[in-house]
């Protein structure tokens, strides 16, 4: 069983950056394929980025392409994701989530970590 | 991206009553096709995967059709607990989803 914990509530300022984490256990990070979900106060779920074990790459969704980097630390079997130029409109809970094989059906969700912008 | 459009975007229901969801996408997606669960505060939960296939544990009165650009996700006798809001997602592409569909009693 696939157990993901994030890291705790942010608020940051217009313009900063934010680095969020996620902490696997019950498997090791390089068995799963960790993907960003976010979803803003009241809204839908939005797919930011993952990673797609057929060509061994991260592909980012093209709204946040330069903006975001997800990275990952096998070490600790601890996945980031940092979004940087923060507006006020990423204000929002992000999700890490593990995509079952080379699907991107997501099966396992961490619990969420909100991130609020505001000056 | 594949748009996908899902409705009705709120619904309301009596317990036991047959429930029916919608999505529709903006082109042909094979069954690449999930249905997720959300309850208020959570994380979204996956019900159904391959546009008919129930996920391990999920109750039996949860299901899911269809191919191609239509799919339907049918819930055949509303329970107290299934009270969310629930979202399609496709992945023929880069994964987008629904709009969400709120489920509320009646």
């Amino acid at each position: 069983q696939v157990q993901l914990v994030q890291s705790g509530a942010e608020v940051k300022k217009p313009g900063a950056s934010v680095k969020v984490s996620c902490k696997v256990s019950g498997y090791t990070l390089t068995e799963l394929s960790m993907h960003w979900v976010r979803q803003a106060p009241g809204k839908g779920l939005e797919w930011m980025g993952g990673f797609d074990p057929e060509d061994g790459e991260t592909i980012y969704a093209q709204k946040f392409q330069g903006r975001v980097t997800m990275t990952e630390d096998t070490s600790t079997d601890t996945a980031y994701m940092e979004l940087s130029s923060l507006r006020s409109e990423d204000t929002a809970v992000y999700y890490c989530a593990t995509a079952r094989g080379s699907s991107r059906t997501f099966d396992y969700w961490g619990q969420g970590t909100l991130v609020t912008v505001s000056s | 991206d594949i748009q996908m459009t899902q409705s009705p975007s709120s619904l309301s229901a009596s317990v036991g009553d047959r429930v029916t969801i919608t999505c529709q996408a903006s082109q042909d997606i094979s069954n690449y096709l999930n249905w997720y669960q959300q309850k208020p505060g959570k994380a979204p939960k996956l019900l159904i995967y391959d546009a008919s296939n129930l996920e391990t544990g999920v109750p039996s009165r949860f299901s899911g059709s269809g191919s191609g650009t239509d799919f339907t996700f049918t819930i055949s006798s509303l329970q107290p607990e299934d009270i969310a809001t629930y979202y399609c997602q496709q992945y023929d592409n880069l994964p987008t989803f629904g709009q969400g569909t709120r489920l509320e009693i009646k």
